[in-house]
């Protein structure tokens, strides 16, 4: 257990379906991350958000859509996804200063399997 | 932008032999990080090196920072079972704030 949750595990969605993907991690943390693992690309940083506000953002396209309500949830809204987009999708947190985003240890979550049919 | 190579991209070993991955970066890094991931698993954190010409050891693992601290390996001795996984190198570019993962390297080993 690492202290950062996601759900759910596997998720099996239509290119027409609406869902979201959930993260939260109890570890005090004011960074939290959205990768994105498939055989092409191993880990591919889709989003940060630091303090709540998006500080990066991957030319990830807008069907995925990320929300930071506060510091310790973090959503993946997805709709309209396409085949290509099936793969492991890991959240993970880390305690960062202001001006240091992504400097610190990587706390990672156990992933959500996706598969778009 | 940063680069981060990986290599080899697969490795497959009998137990007890010796396994090395090496990491190395198109910039000069300000710190880099090791990761392992599991089969099935996601990626757990291992060490951080910071100074050029750093040396840690973690039992039968050994990272080193190279001295123009644009590269890094991860040694590990006398392989076991238990060290089947993934291992990803994670560095951040001098001035830049962006953790950037290798493609990984995929260890089997053979019992």
């Amino acid at each position: 257990e690492t202290g950062v949750t996601q759900t759910p595990r596997h998720l099996v969605m239509g290119m027409t379906n609406k869902k979201s993907l959930k993260c939260e991690q109890h570890l005090g943390h004011n960074a939290m991350y959205w990768y994105k693992q498939s055989a092409k690309k191993p880990l591919e940083l889709m989003f940060v958000y630091s303090l709540e506000e998006r500080v990066e953002n991957n030319s990830v396209p807008s069907r995925f859509s990320p929300e930071c309500p506060n510091s310790s949830h973090l959503f993946l809204h997805l709709h309209t996804l396409q085949p290509e987009d099936s793969a492991l999708y890991l959240c993970a947190s880390s305690q960062d200063s202001p001006s240091g985003v992504a400097k610190n240890i990587q706390y990672f979550g156990a992933g959500t399997r996706l598969s778009v049919l | 932008g940063q680069q981060v190579m990986q290599i080899p991209q697969y490795q497959h070993v009998q137990e007890g032999e010796d396994f090395t991955t090496y990491c190395n970066s198109s910039t000069t890094l300000s710190n880099i990080q090791w990761y392992k991931q599991r089969p099935g698993g996601h990626p757990v954190f291992l060490i951080q090196l910071v100074k050029s010409g750093e040396v840690k050891k973690q039992k039968r693992l050994t990272f080193q920072f190279g001295e123009a601290k644009k590269n890094s390996s991860l040694h590990i001795t006398a392989t076991q079972t238990t060290d089947v996984g993934t291992y990803f190198c994670a560095g951040r570019e001098g001035g830049s704030e962006k953790l950037v993962f290798g493609k990984g390297t995929k260890l089997t080993v053979n019992p």
